[in-house]
């Protein structure tokens, strides 16, 4: 079974410049998340699509974030403008309805500098 | 607001030796709680306790989970240089959403 696919690995932007991620889930999974892990930090949730909507994007910081999934597939971070506190890595992830068979890709390490 | 508390943040030990990892939570509508290996950046999957009092095993992993203190721990035997890792605990809440709420993590490293 293929796993959750993202890309790019590395970024290196400058603040105030955007940068978007992109992450394809295991198919057949209908829930797909967003998670930024700060250095020394456990995993925090961004946001969650169901199917193509989102369900819970409490987390996020809609100023500067956004994110999308369109045909309940494929789906893209956004973020304009970064910060330097932006600088983590972006986790995707997903997994059936309920949150069975959760499995994360691995990742984009975003540097802003 | 749910919360997640792993000790020690950090430990180091010999290879051979036996390590508990430890891990607190207070959330609304438990469902389960995980445990991951987080090596380089994708945490891997270990274990999923629903059931207080029932252990789950893999190999020289074992993890128990105490639905009435709220905790669950996550043993490690004969410990090898391959099991230096970060270990995750989060827990799935209850309600529409599933996201996982995560602890820090336990920074384990195995000296030969």
């Amino acid at each position: 079974e293929a796993g959750v696919a993202q890309s790019p690995r590395y970024k290196i932007i400058e603040k105030r410049q955007s940068v978007a991620f992109w992450c394809n889930p295991i198919s057949g999974h209908a829930t797909l998340y967003w998670y930024q892990q700060i250095l020394g930090q456990g995993p925090k949730l961004l946001i969650q699509f169901q199917n193509n909507g989102v369900v819970d994007d409490s987390q996020l910081p809609k100023d500067r974030f956004s994110a999308e999934r369109l045909k309940g597939v494929d789906s893209t971070l956004k973020i304009q403008p970064a910060k330097l506190e932006d600088s983590a890595v972006y986790l995707c992830a997903s997994s059936f309805a309920g949150g069975y068979g959760y499995t994360f890709g691995s990742g984009t390490r975003l540097t802003v500098v | 607001e749910d919360k997640v508390v792993q000790s020690p943040l950090s430990l180091v030990v010999h290879e051979g030796d036996t390590v508990t990892l430890n891990c607190s939570y207070e959330v609304t509508n438990f469902r389960s709680l995980l445990w991951y290996k987080q090596e380089k950046k994708a945490p891997t999957f270990l274990f999923m306790l629903t059931s207080s009092g029932i252990e789950k095993k893999s190999g020289r992993l074992s993890s128990i989970l105490d639905k009435k203190e709220l905790f669950s721990i996550l043993n490690i035997t004969a410990t090898q240089t391959g099991d230096s890792a970060v270990y995750l605990c989060a827990v799935l809440s209850g309600g529409g959403a599933d996201g996982l709420t995560f602890g820090k993590g336990t920074h384990l490293i195995i000296q030969p």
